[in-house]
């Protein structure tokens, strides 16, 4: 079946504007998950969604990120007034239910680069 | 403290033979589970094995098994075999509930290099 997409794979923006990424999760997959891969770094989680709970959003680095999941499928990560520093590959992935213990699939990833 | 720790920046391995990567973990949940992903130039996260831990034998896929020591906190990758395929940068990972939500912690990963 079909995995995680991400659209755009490749965004690059001048600093200030704001950037919308997607993600696709695989179908009937409940939890879904953002992190952010800066060049030569492990993964940095950012947030977490599962079904219709408040979504965990510890780990986004400041208030210029935001993201929702509507419909319990698609999710849309907005960074607002992008800086450099904002440049990295995000990651989405998604699991079967959202339990402590379930294995995530992830997507291909956005390369986003902040000029 | 890291919660989950990579200390090997970089391995070389001939091909054909077995290597170990290396992880160790820190939690005070009893409950959590350890992955590992492999992730290649192309950039996809792979997942490749995982670990719970309450689970009592070594979790072993393929060719890929995890060398699970609870009392140490470690929880090594072992590639036999390996293959020119295999170069890629591999990362530890751990899942465990803290406050009614999931944590996820990546260690930073070990770039491995499969010579011919």
């Amino acid at each position: 079946g079909a995995g995680v997409s991400q659209s755009p794979s490749n965004k690059v923006t001048e600093k200030g504007k704001d950037v919308e990424l997607r993600c696709d999760p695989i179908s009937g997959h409940t939890a879904l998950y953002w992190y952010r891969q800066s060049l030569g770094q492990g993964l940095e989680f950012l947030i977490y969604f599962q079904g219709n709970s408040a979504p965990d959003k510890s780990g986004l680095p400041s208030d210029r990120f935001s993201a929702e999941r509507t419909g319990g499928s698609v999710s849309t990560l907005t960074i607002q007034r992008t800086q450099q520093e904002d440049s990295a590959v995000y990651l989405c992935a998604s699991s079967e239910s959202g339990r402590a213990l379930e294995t995530q699939y992830f997507g291909p990833g956005t390369r986003l680069l902040v000029l | 403290a890291q919660k989950i720790t990579q200390t090997q920046p970089g391995m070389f391995v001939q091909e054909k033979e077995a290597v170990t990567l290396d992880c160790t973990y820190d939690t005070s949940d009893p409950s959590y589970g350890l992955f590992w992903y492999k992730q290649p130039s192309s950039g996809e996260m792979i997942f490749l094995i995982y670990q719970g831990s309450y689970d009592q034998q070594n979790a072993t896929e393929g060719r890929y098994s995890l060398n699970f020591q609870k009392a140490r906190k470690s929880a090594n990758l072992v590639i036999s075999a390996s293959q020119l395929g295999d170069s890629a940068m591999y990362f530890c990972a751990m899942r465990e509930l803290s406050g009614g939500y999931q944590k996820v912690t990546f260690g930073i990963g070990t770039k491995l290099q499969v010579i011919p």
